[in-house]
């Protein structure tokens, strides 16, 4: 069955910036009508959507984090990924990749477009400190 | 913004209680609500999609209604096994945008 396993420095300085890679095993990334996700949880607190990606490079972000955010896909190697620039303790947190699936309902004006995250990795702390 | 308020913050109940959580959005969001399951240490695990549709592979004691600004979240009889925090996802698409609400933690009295 398709699994997402995120990876990357667990530890980065402040002002520099964060990259994590998530790999999907197991089906391909292009298949089928999924978005790509990532999402983060600070220690002890809720869920933050941070973006989503398609495989065709079409990318949305999270208003409050989109100006440092950058999302990409390599279907290649199966993969997308997450940059974060200039980075704060703020941004210390879990990060989890996510699967997006992607219906629609309807067409033309009463067309309506529905998702969630259906399928997640098992995510990996990134800590920001000097 | 949208923004979602979820109660309670925490529950305790007991093994076979009906277990009851809301979501509120500030403003209409049709049905795009969706609740997640988590338990410690573990990504979150979609269990309804859509306010009501039951995620496959869901036991059927989870359930969720609701439409437009006021949604709930169901277990109809409580298992030491759903003991995790629970959140409701609301999502947009004019732009896609999506909002977790705060959880709530679900503990065995």
């Amino acid at each position: 069955q398709v699994q997402l396993q995120e990876s990357g420095p667990g530890l980065v300085k402040p002002s520099q910036t964060l990259s994590l890679t998530c790999t999907v095993s197991g089906g391909s990334i292009s298949s089928g009508s999924y978005y790509w996700s990532w999402i983060r949880q600070p220690a002890g607190k809720g869920l933050e959507w941070i973006g989503r990606i398609y495989t065709s490079g079409s990318t949305n972000y999270n208003p409050s984090l989109k100006s440092r955010v950058t999302i990409s896909v390599d279907t290649s190697k199966n993969q997308f990924s997450l940059k974060l620039s200039s980075v704060t303790a703020a941004d210390t947190a879990v990060y989890y990749c996510a699967r997006v699936s992607h219906f629609n309902y309807g067409s033309g004006s009463y067309l309506t477009s529905h998702w969630y995250f259906d399928l997640w990795g098992r995510g990996t702390l990134v800590t920001v400190s000097s | 913004d949208i923004q979602m308020t979820q109660s309670p913050s925490s529950l305790s109940a007991s093994v076979g209680d009906r277990v009851t959580i809301t979501c509120q959005a500030s403003q209409d969001i049709s049905n795009y609500l969706n609740w997640y399951q988590q338990k410690p240490g573990k990504a979150p695990k979609l269990l309804i999609y859509d306010a009501s549709n039951l995620e496959t592979g869901v036991p059927s004691r989870f359930s969720g209604s609701g439409s437009g600004t006021d949604f709930t979240f169901t277990i109809s009889s409580l298992q030491p096994e759903d003991i995790a925090t629970y959140y409701c996802q609301q999502y947009d698409n004019l732009p896609p945008m999506s909002t977790f609400g705060q959880g709530t933690k679900l503990e065995i009295k």
